[in-house]
C-alpha cells in the first residue's frame, strides 16, 4: 500500500527566508507525486508535479520540488517566503493505473515578519 | 482551466434530515470523481470514487447507505448525508479527474446540530 509522511506537523519561517517541507513516500511502483496548498476553509490548490522526467519540478507561486528515488522523497522548497504562503501543504502520491490519492498529514506553515 | 465547484459552501441542517452537495467539473468532463472528508487540522480522507454511470466505490468504513453518491452526469456528482448525526459535521471536498491530475473544488462545511 501506498503511504506518505510529513514529518513536520507544523512550521514557522521567517518572511523572506527560505522554506523546506519534507516529504516521504512509499510505494512500490514508479509514483506520480504531488504538492497541495489549502489556506483555511478553502479546497486544495495543485502547487507542481512530477510524473517522470527532470526530478526538479517547478510549480506556481515560487515553488519547486526535487524528487529523490534513492531516498524516496519529494521535498517542497521556497528560496524566499511571502506573508501570503502561510497555509497547510499536503504532499500526495498516486501511480498511473491508480486513480486514487493518498495524502500526507500536511504540513502548517506560519510566517513571522 | 480545470475548475471544479461545489455548492453550497456551507450548510447548518438538523439532526435527521439529508443534505445534498453537488460538485460539478465547469471546464472539463470528468469520468471520476471522487469525496473526501476532512476534520479540523487533519488530512483529507478519501471517502468514496464515482464514475459517470456506474455506481460508487466506498472505501472501507465508509456508511455507502448514509453517504449516497451519484454521478449521473461527466460534470455533475453529488453527496447525499442521509438523516445527518452532530458527527457528521465536517468539511466534503470533491475533486475531478483529468489526465492523471485531480482538480479540486472549494469544499463544502457541513454543521448537523
Amino acid at each position: 500500500a501506498q503511504s506518505v509522511t510529513q514529518p513536520d506537523i507544523h512550521i514557522t519561517v521567517s518572511e523572506g527566508a527560505s522554506l523546506e517541507l519534507r516529504c516521504n513516500y512509499s510505494y512500490g511502483a514508479t509514483p506520480y507525486l504531488f504538492w497541495y496548498v489549502q489556506s483555511p476553509g478553502q479546497g486544495l490548490q495543485l502547487l507542481l508535479k512530477y510524473f517522470s522526467g527532470d526530478t526538479l519540478v517547478q510549480g506556481i507561486k515560487g515553488f519547486e520540488a526535487e524528487f529523490k528515488r534513492s531516498q524516496s522523497s519529494f521535498n517542497l522548497r521556497k528560496p524566499s517566503v511571502h506573508w501570503s504562503d502561510a497555509a497547510e501543504y499536503f504532499c500526495a502520491v498516486g501511480s498511473f493505473g491508480n486513480e486514487k490519492l493518498t495524502f500526507g498529514t500536511g504540513t502548517r506553515l506560519t510566517i513571522i515578519p | 482551466g480545470a475548475v471544479v465547484s461545489q455548492h453550497p459552501s456551507w450548510v447548518i441542517c438538523k439532526s435527521g434530515t439529508s443534505v445534498k452537495i453537488e460538485c460539478r467539473s465547469l471546464d472539463f468532463q470528468a469520468t471520476t470523481m471522487f469525496w473526501y472528508r476532512q476534520f479540523p487540522k487533519q488530512s483529507l480522507m478519501l471517502m468514496a470514487t464515482s464514475n459517470e454511470g456506474s455506481k460508487a466505490t466506498y472505501e472501507q468504513g465508509v456508511e455507502k447507505d448514509k453517504f449516497l453518491i451519484n454521478h449521473a452526469s461527466l460534470t455533475l456528482s453529488t453527496l447525499t448525508v442521509t438523516s445527518a448525526h452532530p458527527e457528521d459535521s465536517s468539511f466534503y471536498i470533491c475533486s475531478g479527474r483529468s489526465s492523471y491530475e485531480q482538480y479540486f473544488g472549494p469544499g463544502t462545511r457541513l454543521t448537523v446540530t
